[in-house]
């Protein structure tokens, strides 16, 4: 149980164009989900807290202009990387906590971003 | 804000022996959750242990253990035993009431035949 998954595991997009990146939780509900960045031998940033049907909760530094997030469902989060640059490129990994799995964090496999 | 320090950027030990990773922290909380997660190449978070602050006996997890030291503000994770595939980067993370997890640096984990 507790399975989170995440889609595409890895993308190429060419710079200026959109791109995004689905999480899902299979099997409960999450009412919140995170939204973590690595880079290349970092650790994980946090990059906003959703809630459904709220609007995301975004850390300092985090443009939410730019990193669009969508919670619309239970099992349902988006990150759209709009207008997305070379230096967006990283790995990105959402989280969801919710239902009976109180507030213990359950991972995707995280998605690769690399921007031309 | 939460820290989380992890001093050690690399460790090293051979299959079947005992290593432990450190890990300090830094809050002014009284209530709060830590963990230790492992990272292999895979990318996958995968828990380890967790420990509540509110308990005083050390958390376990067959061959993981952890040394939490409330008052110092320390939580290094021993594993004992060591195996192939315990090799990985582990991260040591803080998790406060609102459920934000805040992760140290990281250190990575080598196993030597």
């Amino acid at each position: 149980g507790a399975v989170v998954s995440q889609h595409p595991s890895w993308v190429i997009c060419k710079s200026g164009t959109s791109v995004k990146i689905e999480c899902r939780s299979l099997d409960f509900q999450a009412t919140t989900m995170f939204w973590y960045r690595q880079f290349p031998k970092q650790s994980l940033m946090l990059m906003a807290t959703s809630n459904e049907g709220s609007k995301a909760t975004y850390e300092q530094g985090v443009e939410k202009d730019k990193f669009l997030i969508n919670h619309a469902s239970l099992t349902l989060s988006t990150l759209t990387v709009t207008s997305a640059h070379p230096e967006d490129s990283s790995f990105y990994i959402c989280s969801a906590t919710g239902g009976a799995r109180g507030n213990e964090q359950f991972f995707g496999p995280g998605t690769r971003l690399t921007v031309l | 804000a939460q820290t989380v320090t992890q001093s050690q950027p690399e460790m090293s030990v051979q299959e079947a022996e005992t290593v432990t990773l450190s890990c300090t922290y830094d809050t002014s909380e009284s209530d709060y959750y830590l963990f230790w997660y492992k990272q292999p190449p895979s990318r996958q978070m995968i828990l380890v242990i967790r420990q509540e602050a509110y308990k005083q006996q050390n958390a376990t997890e067959n061959r993981f253990s952890v040394n939490f030291q409330k008052a110092a503000k320390s939580f290094s994770l021993k594993i004992s035993d060591s195996q192939l595939g315990d090799a990985a980067m582990y991260f040591c993370a803080y998790r406060n009431t609102a459920s934000k997890l805040t992760f140290g640096t990281g250190t990575r984990l080598q196993v030597t035949l």
